[in-house]
């Protein structure tokens, strides 16, 4: 099956630092998503990428779908507190399967 | 109510036991998904239906599970015979289109088999 892989694990930085976390798989996705989860919650829609090569962004975050439709990065720029969570990458292949990457558990010391 | 929501929030079931939990999705949303979570890990696919019609049950890791949406709005995940293996957090998420890539996800219903 089409397994994504989600690096790093997790991180640990100073409030106003950037992040740059990222997303590889060895099959093709026809669109890349990235979502944050707070506890307790479901995850939340960040970024949707749909073309290869689009970069978006969504105020201090930036995401780009890779020109190979393998691989997406996620940036976050002067990161706060309340960046705190995990990020999930997940990709679609067809219409209604999408594949989640493990997470990238991010903590940020202020 | 504006998002998705889902009951209960917490399940405890003994082994064996029968267990429903429901998915009340966006108003006038088309795609309803049902996810397994695993602690630590993303969600996992489990069925996907188009207004009342279950297009792909794929991601189902047993005949114990069972998902239906009969009137095309609310959803419910059945599982028979609950084992330990079931323990997760149960995500649902719809959204407005066929397919649906911009899903919109409800807090879940963390399932424990004791």
């Amino acid at each position: 099956g089409q397994q994504l892989n989600q690096s790093p694990q997790s991180m640990f930085i100073q409030e106003g630092e950037d992040v740059s976390m990222n997303c590889t798989s060895s099959s093709i996705f026809n669109t890349w998503l990235w979502y944050k989860q707070d506890p307790g919650e479901g995850p939340v829609l960040l970024i949707a990428l749909y073309k290869a090569g689009e970069l978006t962004s969504n105020g201090r975050l930036t995401a780009q779908f890779g020109i190979t439709r393998k691989d997406s990065f996620l940036n976050i720029s002067a990161s706060i507190p309340s960046d705190v969570g995990i990020y999930f990458c997940a990709g679609i292949y067809n219409n209604n399967d999408m594949r989640f990457g493990a997470g990238t558990r991010l903590t940020v010391k202020p | 109510g504006a998002g998705v929501s889902q009951s209960p929030r917490y399940k405890v079931a003994k082994r064996g036991q029968d267990v429903a939990l429901r998915c009340d999705p966006i108003s006038g949303h088309v795609s309803l998904f049902w996810y397994q979570q695993a602690l630590g890990q993303g969600p996992e696919f489990l069925t996907y239906f188009q207004n009342e019609a279950q297009l792909d049950k794929s991601g189902l890791p047993s005949d114990r599970f069972f998902a239906e949406r009969p009137e095309g709005s609310v959803s419910t995940l059945k599982i028979q015979r609950t084992q330990q293996e079931d323990s997760a957090v149960y995500l649902c998420a719809s959204s407005l289109l066929v397919g649906g890539h911009e899903q919109f996800f409800g807090p879940g219903t963390r399932l424990t088999v004791l």
